[in-house]
């Protein structure tokens, strides 16, 4: 049972436009949501977090957004650049010990 | 700073034959490590997770299991592989949760196994 849901595997963005990648979750008790970027070959790396106290948490190009009501949170990269092209997973945790990822979005930022 | 490892980074093994892979962390005590397999195109799979010595928690039954010896150390063992064991599997490690005070996690570079 997948409690973290992408269901867009792929993406595609001009450079400079906007890319938004979403994720649903079904357990209302997640309080703690990650995004994470991942090359092939290449363990994942940390991109943002956002708790569920809090409804929006931005750190340059990167701004995560979270609709808690919807169970549905968003990754926003603006200007999207060519190096952004990877695939991104979200992950979600109710305890902070474990985490559940999505299925990950591949995103292509096309020069 | 902290840092991950894990070997092999690539492994070829038959049907039935034995693996053990090795995570180890520096840097940091007491972390809470992972291991996660990501199958072809497939998203990350929870394996195992522990908290400490010796506590180890299972989230998929699979012919698969964990031990941690040592506090920065986690071992991902099987007796018998099967075909469907082929994949992605990557360690990682995060701080304890205290709190409303949480940490990402931090992931090795990960082994590719395929079982032919």
């Amino acid at each position: 049972d997948q409690q973290v849901k992408q269901n867009s595997p792929s993406l595609s963005v001009q450079e400079g436009r906007i890319s938004i990648l979403n994720c649903d979750y079904t357990n209302s008790m997640f309080d703690y949501f990650l995004w994470y970027k991942k090359y092939p070959a290449e363990g994942p790396t940390f991109l943002i977090s956002i708790s569920s106290i809090k409804d929006k948490n931005e750190d340059g190009r990167f701004t995560v957004f979270l609709n808690k009501s919807a169970k549905h949170l968003s990754l926003h990269i603006v200007p999207s650049q060519p190096g952004d092209s990877a695939v991104y997973f979200c992950a979600a945790s109710e305890t902070g010990n474990q985490f559940y990822f999505g299925t990950g979005t591949s995103l292509t930022v096309i020069p | 700073s902290q840092t991950i490892h894990q070997w092999p980074a690539t492994l070829v093994q038959p049907v039935g034959s034995p693996l053990s892979l090795e995570c180890t962390v520096e840097g940091t005590s007491n972390p809470n490590l992972y291991w996660y397999r990501q199958a072809a195109g497939r998203g990350l799979q929870l394996l195992f997770y522990s908290v400490g010595i010796g506590q180890i928690s299972s989230e998929v039954p699979q012919n698969l299991s964990a031990s941690r010896p040592q506090d920065r150390q986690f071992i991902l063992s099987s007796k018998k592989l099967l075909l469907s064991d082929s994949g992605f599997y990557l360690c990682a490690w995060s701080g304890a949760f205290v709190g409303q005070f949480s940490y990402e996690q931090y992931f090795g570079p990960g082994t590719r196994l395929t079982v032919t």
